[in-house]
């Protein structure tokens, strides 16, 4: 059974730079029939996408984050990673990863997740 | 970008009702539309992808339907369980949420 577990430091102070790190277990990050991704939940809030990426390093990012976001994959650690830079209180958010199945060329569907990593930005 | 707009934000409704959510996006989406379900402190979990296409062990009352810019998920008759929030979310270009629906228990 495949599992997601995020990691990182739960407390960014701002315009610092968070970074997670999403650990997959029970199955290969170098799967070629999955994308990984990076979503975000504010307190009481809604899901926003950050980002999506390939173990071969083909990356998508939210066109409204993309000047500050870098993911990255280490295919030997079965890790993928998350870098946002000059973080503000706007950025205080439950972080979730996941992956994304790809059917007939096409990236589908979040169809596993992680268990989301409390993140605050806050001096 | 493509925006998704989920109603009602919130239903009020019993165990046993059928209860249907729409989501609508902004621009045409062909069929590249999920749903999940999402409970308090909990990940979201699939529900349908491709508009229609039930996810692998989610039960049979939950449904989806819809193309173009017009979807809805139904389920059919409402359990304990299924109080929760529902998010659709459409990959037609990149990947954009609606804002939930929230379905209490009337």
């Amino acid at each position: 059974q495949l599992h997601l577990q995020e990691s990182g430091p739960g407390l960014v102070k701002p315009s610092e730079t968070l970074s997670l790190t999403c650990t997959v277990s029970g199955g290969s990050i170098s799967s070629t029939n999955h994308y990984w991704g990076w979503i975000r939940q504010p307190p009481g809030k809604g899901l926003e996408w950050i980002g999506s990426i390939y173990y071969g390093g083909n990356t998508y990012y939210n066109p409204s984050l993309e000047s500050r976001v870098t993911m990255s994959v280490d295919t030997s650690k079965n890790q993928f990673s998350l870098r946002l830079s000059s973080v503000t209180a706007a950025d205080t958010a439950v972080y979730y990863c996941g992956r994304q199945f790809l059917l007939r060329g096409k990236i589908d569907a979040f169809d596993i997740w992680g268990q989301g990593t409390m993140v605050t930005v806050s001096s | 970008d493509i925006q998704m707009t989920q109603s009602p934000s919130t239903l009020s409704a019993s165990v046993g009702d059928r209860v249907t959510i729409t989501c609508r996006a902004s621009q045409s989406i062909s069929s590249w539309l999920a749903w999940y379900q999402q409970k308090p402190g909990k990940a979201p979990k699939l529900l349908i992808y491709k508009a229609s296409t039930l996810q692998s062990g989610v039960p049979s009352r939950f449904s989806g339907s819809g193309s173009g810019t017009e979807f809805t998920l139904t389920v059919s008759s409402l359990q304990p369980d299924d109080f929760a929030t529902y998010y659709c979310q459409q990959y037609n270009s990149y990947w954009t949420f609606g804002q939930g629906t929230k379905v209490e228990i009337k």
